[in-house]
């Protein structure tokens, strides 16, 4: 099984500021990397999809990237309703893994 | 707009059985894969189990494989889940989830709630 180490677990942020979020593959997965943003009560909403692509409706402050098996999301400046757990997931093969998430704070 | 509404969650002895459905709109569901997605109370997300757009192949995660069984009706573009011997491991909330590019969970439905427990 492919495993996706995510971190951090928590991170808490203000205002303005850029936050970055990775994700550690634990072999090849290609592209196949997407990030969901869940809040508290609400299911996951889509993000960014083949590592880099931003998903539709989404502001163009979260941003993707690749290098080799590490993927990072990036907020470039921190807004008021960016807080909540942000997973990444593999979908290069079964079985799908999701990281464990990253609660994001406001400070 | 893509619609998915699961139903049929609630609280079940261990060992007995329980049927989920996810009532899809807004799209052919008849072109997509669908899948299974569950996230235990507190917990993160868990890959339950894949359908393919013609329902002739299924994918599952080793611990329900034998115990679940996903299938699809496509003309009445509903997607369901059937959990037989539950155990108390597989509470939690279960949400249906259509692929879309590039992505196996582009659209997500609101989830229903399974407990299992005496």
């Amino acid at each position: 099984d492919i495993q996706m180490t995510q971190s951090p677990a928590s991170l808490s942020a203000s205002l303005e500021e850029i936050v970055t979020i990775t994700c550690q593959a634990s072999q090849d997965i290609g592209n196949w990397l997407a990030w969901y943003q869940q809040k508290p009560g609400k299911s996951p909403q889509l993000l960014i999809y083949g590592a880099t692509s931003l998903a539709d409706g989404v502001p163009s402050r979260f941003s993707g990237s690749r290098s080799g098996t590490q993927y990072s999301l990036k907020i470039s400046r921190l807004q008021v309703e960016d807080p909540g757990i942000y997973y990444c997931l593999q979908g290069y093969s079964a079985p799908y893994t999701f990281g464990a998430g990253t609660k994001l704070e406001l400070k | 707009e893509v619609q998915l509404v699961e139903s049929g969650g609630g609280l079940v002895q261990p060992g007995r059985s329980l049927k989920l459905s996810c009532a899809a709109s807004g799209f052919t569901f008849s072109d997509y894969n669908m899948a299974w997605v569950r996230q235990a109370p507190k917990k993160g997300l868990e890959w339950v189990a894949t359908i393919s757009y013609d329902g002739s192949s299924t994918y599952y995660r080793d611990s329900v494989k034998g115990r679940f069984t996903i299938s699809r009706d496509n003309a009445k573009s509903t997607l369901y889940l059937q959990m037989d011997s539950l155990r108390s491991e597989d509470t939690a909330t279960y949400y249906c989830a259509r692929e879309g590019l590039m992505v196996l969970f582009a659209y997500w439905g609101q989830g229903t709630l399974v407990t299992v427990s005496s």
